[in-house]
């Protein structure tokens, strides 16, 4: 069965540094997606970032981008000039391929992180 | 779009009494995922459905919860009775299954007390 696994239970970072959140899952598949969700204090969830594993490049949106090692089955999150806004859990997730018939997404135990002014 | 629609936001109730929690995907979206999150056990995924149908229940907790999606716009989640230990935000989350996107979309939450 696949697991996703975030080690970090809390991180901080000050204010405009870069912060490095890490996550690591199992599978046997070789096509899959990689997520990582934000959940601000509101609790809602929003998505950060997606990597396909069929792409060798890594995902970038804005200051949010990714290190995908699929050999080591390791996607950590980057945010480079963290902001207060920043401050949230976040949790890596994982979604087999759709032809895999087993379409669930999976999360890890999330990451909260703290922004300090 | 007007994103997923979940109701109520905010649920307190009694022991012993019924629960039903709504849901509206994102019109379109042929899979419905049904979360429940707690501090102690995180982001559990309970049942997802794909074109109406369940394909997998087996986080269902116990007979006491069941759901149901009877068109593709519409699903609840009940829980009967209902107990202190269920007291979690429960998440409706839609996805189109087939090719782009892949992204799985949260509704708000309704955040369930039982007392």
């Amino acid at each position: 069965a696949q697991t996703v696994t975030q080690s970090q239970p809390e991180m901080s970072v000050q204010e405009a540094e870069t912060v490095t959140l890490s996550c690591t899952y199992d599978t046997s598949e070789s096509d899959y997606y990689l997520f990582w969700y934000k959940q601000p204090p509101s609790r809602q969830m929003i998505l950060v970032i997606r990597q396909e594993a069929y792409k060798q490049q890594n995902a970038t949106e804005n200051r949010f981008s990714v290190n995908f090692q699929k050999a080591a089955k390791s996607f950590s999150l980057k945010i480079s000039d963290s902001q207060l806004g920043d401050a949230a859990m976040y949790f890596c997730a994982y979604r087999n391929p759709y032809h895999s018939g087993t379409y669930k997404y999976i999360f890890g135990t999330g990451t909260r992180l703290k922004v300090l002014a | 779009d007007a994103g997923v629609i979940q109701s109520p936001r905010h649920e307190v109730t009694e022991m012993g009494q019924e629960v039903t929690l709504r849901c509206k995907p994102i019109s379109g979206h042929d899979y419905l995922f049904w979360y429940r999150q707690t501090m102690m056990r995180g982001l559990e995924l309970l049942i997802y459905f794909n074109n109406n149908v369940p394909i997998d229940d087996s986080g269902m907790p116990e007979d006491r919860f069941s759901a149901k999606m009877p068109n593709a716009s519409f699903s609840t989640l009940k829980i009967q009775p209902s107990e202190p230990r269920d007291s979690a935000v429960y998440f409706c989350a839609s996805s189109f299954g087939a090719i782009a996107g892949n992204t799985i979309y949260f509704g708000e939450g309704s955040w369930l007390t039982v007392v």
